[in-house]
């Protein structure tokens, strides 16, 4: 168990429909990330949050959507899901921003659209 | 832009060493990280070299950094039926805004044959 909790860890839905992921971090860590993995893709940095606050933007969808709540806890929301959304999506946090103690992921939540 | 590279694919026997290399494009890198990912699971962070070093070495590990070539492997000794997962390497990024981030290679994909 690598401290980092990703719920739920399975998810099929609908084109178009709307889902929302949560992560919460471990113990400690205030920077939480968000990457996807596809098979074509290989991993994709999406957005960072830091205490809070969003902290870098990476190749996020408009669709797509994160926050960050004071509990430390994030949420990605994805909407309007397309055929080519399903992915693994993995949370990741470090105790600081920077990334440079490393991340620690979690066991990642594999949305299938359909 | 940081780009990380690494070969797909890696066939080792049972004992044998295994070496997965990477290339990156981000001299300024002050980190470099390989991750290991088992099938339905999360990245989980294997060992890193901070760049002014050339070798790092833990037990069956061991990273050799040729800053010249932008040039990383991870060199598996004794390798075990165990090891059979994807190994990703990492690099320490900027994204637009400024903010650090890890970037990964594709993943090469060790496969033990007995």
């Amino acid at each position: 168990d690598s401290g980092v909790t990703q719920t739920p860890k399975h998810l099929i839905t609908a084109t178009g429909q709307r889902v929302t992921l949560r992560c919460s971090p471990r113990s400690g860590d205030l920077s939480v990330y968000w990457y996807q993995q596809s098979l074509d893709q290989g991993l994709q940095f999406l957005i960072q949050y830091y205490n809070g606050e969003e902290r870098a933007k990476g190749n996020i969808l408009e669709r797509f959507s994160a926050q960050q709540f004071p509990d430390l806890h994030s949420e990605l929301n994805l909407s309007s899901l397309e055929l080519g959304d399903s992915a693994l999506y993995f949370c990741a946090s470090s105790a600081v921003g920077t990334g440079l103690d490393g991340y620690t992921f979690g066991s990642g939540t594999r949305l299938t659209v359909v | 832009g940081e780009d990380v590279e690494q070969s797909l694919f890696l066939s080792v026997r049972e004992g044998d060493s295994s070496v997965i290399n990477c290339t990156y494009t981000d001299s300024s890198s002050t980190y470099l990280y390989w991750y290991k990912q088992e099938p339905g699971a999360g990245l989980q962070l294997l060992t890193y070299i901070f760049s002014n070093m050339d070798m790092k070495q833990d037990q069956r590990l061991t990273v050799l950094l040729n800053k010249k070539d932008k040039h990383l492997s991870l060199r598996i000794a004794d390798t075990q039926t165990g090891d059979s997962a994807i190994y990703f390497c990492a690099e320490i990024g900027a994204t637009l805004q400024g903010a650090q981030k890890l970037v990964f290679g594709q993943g090469t994909r060790l496969t033990i044959n007995p």
